[in-house]
């Protein structure tokens, strides 16, 4: 079956980057985009952007670029996403989910919290 | 971009009633929209794409309808597991906007 197992909780000062990584089991990376998505506290959710894991090719919301960098490393099965120059703003759960070819992400991590607090 | 707007933000129903839903997108998106469910302290869950296919496992109660700009969801009979936070998203070109989120509350 279908796994998206992520990294561990992160706490992080201002100013400093973070690192989320994704491992993928049960299906064949290369076939699939992974989606990235955060939700802060009490808040909905927002999509930050996607990796396609064949080509390394990324597209980001408008709002993080410069900010996220988002990789794969195919041998793996595991995507990563980096946000940089965080802020206080930036404590969020942090989700991987694989874009579903009918539309939409069907299979979601289970979500990594990242803190930032000085 | 392209901006998703759900309606309304939060409601309340009582148990077997039906409930609607609405996500309008700023410009037209097609058939593109999906919707999740996310309940409280989970990971969202994928209800339905192509704006009405109804995802595996998914119980009938929930159908999507529409296209281009105006959509709806609609939970035929309201039960008491369907206490939850409804979002919409855009599923075509980027950014993938996702709706503010309807909270849905039992009566």
């Amino acid at each position: 079956q279908v796994q998206l197992v992520q990294s561990g909780a992160e706490v992080k000062k201002p100013g400093a980057s973070v690192k989320v990584s994704c491992k993928a089991s049960g299906y064949t990376v290369t076939g699939y985009y992974m989606h990235w998505v955060r939700q802060a506290p009490g808040q909905g959710l927002e999509w930050m952007g996607w990796i396609n894991p064949k080509s390394g090719g990324t597209d980001y919301a408008q709002k993080f670029q410069g900010r996220v960098t988002m990789t794969g490393d195919t041998s793996i099965s595991t995507a990563y996403m980096e946000l940089s120059r965080l802020n206080s703003d930036d404590t969020a759960v942090y989700y991987c989910a694989r874009e579903y070819s009918g539309g939409g992400v069907d299979h979601w991590g289970q979500g990594t919290l990242v803190t930032v607090s000085s | 971009d392209i901006q998703m707007t759900q309606s309304p933000s939060s409601l309340s129903a009582s148990v077997g009633d039906r409930v609607t839903i609405t996500c309008r997108a700023s410009q037209g998106i097609s058939y593109y929209l999906a919707w999740y469910q996310q309940k409280p302290g989970k990971v969202p869950q994928l209800l339905i794409y192509g704006a009405s296919t109804l995802q595996s496992g998914v119980p009938s109660r929930f159908s999507g309808s529409g296209s281009g700009t105006d959509f709806t969801l609609t939970i035929s009979s309201l039960q008491p597991e369907d206490v939850a936070t409804y979002y919409c998203q855009k599923s075509s070109s980027a950014p993938w906007t996702f709706g503010q989120g309807t909270k849905v509350e039992i009566k």
